[in-house]
């Protein structure tokens, strides 16, 4: 399977522990974003980045968020000392520079907060 | 309120025709999209338009662009049991702006 994949698929954990997301992109890709959906709703974009450089992040990226991209691979997005508000799919995408519009979504990261 | 708007739910019966609407408020938005997302699965890019453009066909995939009013519509023709999934509008600006904006997504059941 050659496309965009997340890991893990489900994780479930307690309020205050900090969790760590992979997204590995379709590998000619150097674009990456990552989204957050919750229930009932469309993705809400968080960050994106071009290689390993972070360009653009939301204001919905609070400080207990951090994502890296550090060899323009893989990325992962940390979230320290969850809350119950942080529970939702977390879904990583890419896309190959010259056509950005075209973003591939991988499966999700389910993470709930109890 | 929201930047993009769809309706939450449409029901069809198979054979027919689908029209999932969608309106947005960014006049500057260069690029719109229909994803597709089935139970448990990521979101599936269908079609895209680019805003100067008022249509684009793609097999059973018909997208209307009407610039003027901010409406964007995606039919479905001899639609499918398969083709129930929420279907969801999304625009960019291009250019530099990589923010990729949303609506809630469409439910589309298709009864046999």
């Amino acid at each position: 399977d050659t496309g965009v994949s997340q890991n893990p698929r489900h994780k479930i954990t307690k309020r205050g522990q900090n969790v760590t997301f992979r997204c590995d992109p379709i590998s000619e890709h150097n674009r990456l974003y990552w989204y957050r959906q919750t229930l009932g709703q469309g993705p809400e974009f968080l960050t994106y980045f071009q290689n390993e450089a972070q360009l653009e992040k939301s204001r919905l990226l609070s400080d207990r968020f951090s994502a890296e991209r550090p060899k323009g691979s893989f990325s992962t997005l940390e979230i320290q000392r969850t809350e119950q508000g942080d529970s939702a799919m977390y879904l990583c995408a890419s896309s190959l520079d010259d056509r950005g519009h075209e973003q591939f979504f991988g499966p999700g990261t389910r993470l709930t907060v109890l | 309120g929201e930047d993009v708007e769809q309706s939450l739910f449409l029901s069809v019966r198979e054979g027919d025709s689908s029209v999932i609407n969608c309106t947005y408020t960014d006049s500057s938005s260069t690029y719109l999209y229909w994803y597709k997302q089935e139970p448990g699965a990521g979101l599936q890019l269908l079609t895209y338009i680019f805003s100067n453009m008022d249509m684009k066909q793609d097999q059973r995939l018909t997208v209307l662009l009407n610039k003027k009013d901010k409406h964007l519509s995606l039919r479905i023709a001899d639609t499918q049991t398969g083709d129930s999934a929420i279907y969801f509008c999304a625009e960019r600006q291009g250019g530099n702006n990589n923010d990729m904006r949303f609506g809630a997504g469409t439910r589309l059941t298709v009864k046999p």
